[in-house]
């Protein structure tokens, strides 16, 4: 099985803090992403990268950055830490090769700036 | 612009009631749809991919189903675990791999 570890399930920041996010997957996929979601509004893309190094932006990167220095770890870096970005912080990835592909997830972050 | 609308927004059933959720969709050149099963306070956890018309997965209870414009998931004598919010998902060409997410059904079963 897809095993998906998000470093925390639970975080606590102060605003103006960089805080960071990460993110390990165990089955070698090309593919991994991060996503907040809120109630009503569902999941919401951040950002993803389809291979080391390289990186696209999602539905809302403001404020956020990512990297992924190594295959299996992908970070979700929130530069300045801001009470809206209070969240569950979904980290998923795919297989890669073709756009048919589920993604897996992790049981999430959930993250409060106070 | 939605691309996935999922309906209704929320169902409450009695035990054994069976019913079924939509996941309409308006994506050209469909690649794959995706149906996962999210418990409070975890992750989505995947259930099915259809490809294309006319293709039917089955797991347990649940029984989803894919047609050109939407796509159903069954749910036949449900019981209480399999409340859940239930999210739909499609893909289409040249995006790398990203998926594009419903806001999902939250199903409720009583006893």
């Amino acid at each position: 099985d897809v095993k998906v570890t998000q470093s925390s399930r639970y975080l606590v920041k102060r605003t103006g803090e960089k805080v960071f996010l990460e993110c390990v997957q165990d089955m070698d996929h090309e593919n991994m992403f991060w996503y907040r979601q809120d109630p009503g509004l569902g999941l919401r893309l951040i950002y993803f990268s389809y291979d080391v190094k390289m990186k696209e932006k999602g539905d809302i990167p403001e404020g956020y950055s990512v990297s992924r220095e190594k295959k299996e770890r992908f970070s979700l870096i929130l530069e300045s830490a801001s009470t809206n970005q209070t969240s569950m912080y979904l980290c998923a990835s795919s297989l890669g090769q073709g756009d048919n592909q589920p993604q897996h997830f992790g049981d999430g972050t959930r993250l409060s700036i106070l | 612009e939605d691309q996935v609308t999922q309906s209704p927004e929320a169902l409450r059933l009695q035990e054994g009631e069976s019913s079924s959720l939509n996941c309409s969709y308006t994506v050209s050149g469909l690649r794959g749809l995706f149906w996962y099963r999210q418990d409070p306070g975890k992750g989505p956890e995947f259930l099915f991919t259809l490809y294309s018309a006319g293709e039917e997965k089955e797991k347990e209870r649940l029984k989803a189903t894919l047609t050109k414009k939407e796509s159903f998931l069954h749910i036949t004598a449900p019981k209480p675990e399999d409340s859940a919010t239930y999210l739909c998902a499609v893909s289409r060409g040249s995006t790398l791999g990203r998926l594009y997410f419903g806001r999902g059904t939250q199903l409720t079963v009583w006893p």
